[in-house]
């Protein structure tokens, strides 16, 4: 099984409308990091979050928000009332012990939001 | 924030030559650096991670003959393509931390290598 699964290759949305991206991941440590990443067509990488395994409480920044369920080991990131300035590849990542504490990203997802 | 600096951005050169590229954390000590390549249209893998004043640690099926990384200093890496190919035509990105263990990883914006 992949560490960090991103399920959706590519979505394309309409600007305005709601998107979640989704992200399974899989450890067996109980300590670990999660984060989410962008990555526009200028291909640096743009920090958007980093959560802790011990801190469930969902997070609103703006018109992001993320989704942290140990339970189900998703991390799932929703975009509201998308914009075509979002259009870029998302990746979410893992460290942990188990894998070295070295950052182990998804295949990424990439949005398209079209006017 | 903390700031990392990479550099070139963007470099085309012939095969069979070498490229060097710079990682420099600008306002924090970075004990640890990695490397990353991109594939288009893929995810990032880790090639190698170097401490500071240690020899690099490379990942399974990385080359350490022809990537080679320097980390001299707490503030530079460098990674060196040694006789580049076409094939090496790729996205390099570092990104770096400090010794504590809840340090968040820094990225630079990447150099684009192309091998003609």
């Amino acid at each position: 099984a992949q560490k960090v699964t991103q399920a959706q290759t590519e979505i394309s949305v309409v600007e305005k409308e709601d998107v979640t991206l989704d992200c399974v991941y899989e450890t067996r440590d109980t300590t670990y990091y999660l984060f989410w990443y962008k990555q526009p067509p200028s291909g640096e990488l743009v920090f958007l979050i980093r959560r802790n395994s011990f801190d469930e409480q969902n997070e609103i920044s703006g018109r992001y928000s993320w989704n942290f369920q140990k339970s189900t080991s998703s991390f799932n990131f929703t975009i509201t009332a998308s914009q075509v300035v979002d259009s870029a590849v998302y990746f979410c990542a893992l460290r942990c012990l188990e894998y070295g504490n070295k950052l182990v990203f998804g295949a990424g997802t990439i949005l398209r939001v079209k006017s | 924030g903390a700031v990392v600096s990479q550099h070139p951005s963007w470099v085309i050169c012939k095969s069979g030559t070498s490229v060097k590229i710079e990682c420099r954390s600008l306002d924090f000590q970075a004990t640890t650096m990695f490397w990353y390549r991109q594939f288009p249209k893929q995810s990032l893998m880790l090639m190698a991670t170097s401490n500071e004043g240690s020899k690099a640690t490379y990942e399974q099926g990385v080359e350490k003959d022809k990537f080679l990384i320097n980390h001299a200093s707490l503030t530079l890496s460098t990674l060196t393509v040694t006789s580049a190919h076409p094939e090496d035509s790729s996205f390099y990105i570092c990104s770096a931390k400090t010794s504590s263990y809840n340090s968040p990883l820094h990225f630079g914006n990447g150099t684009r290598l192309t091998v003609t």
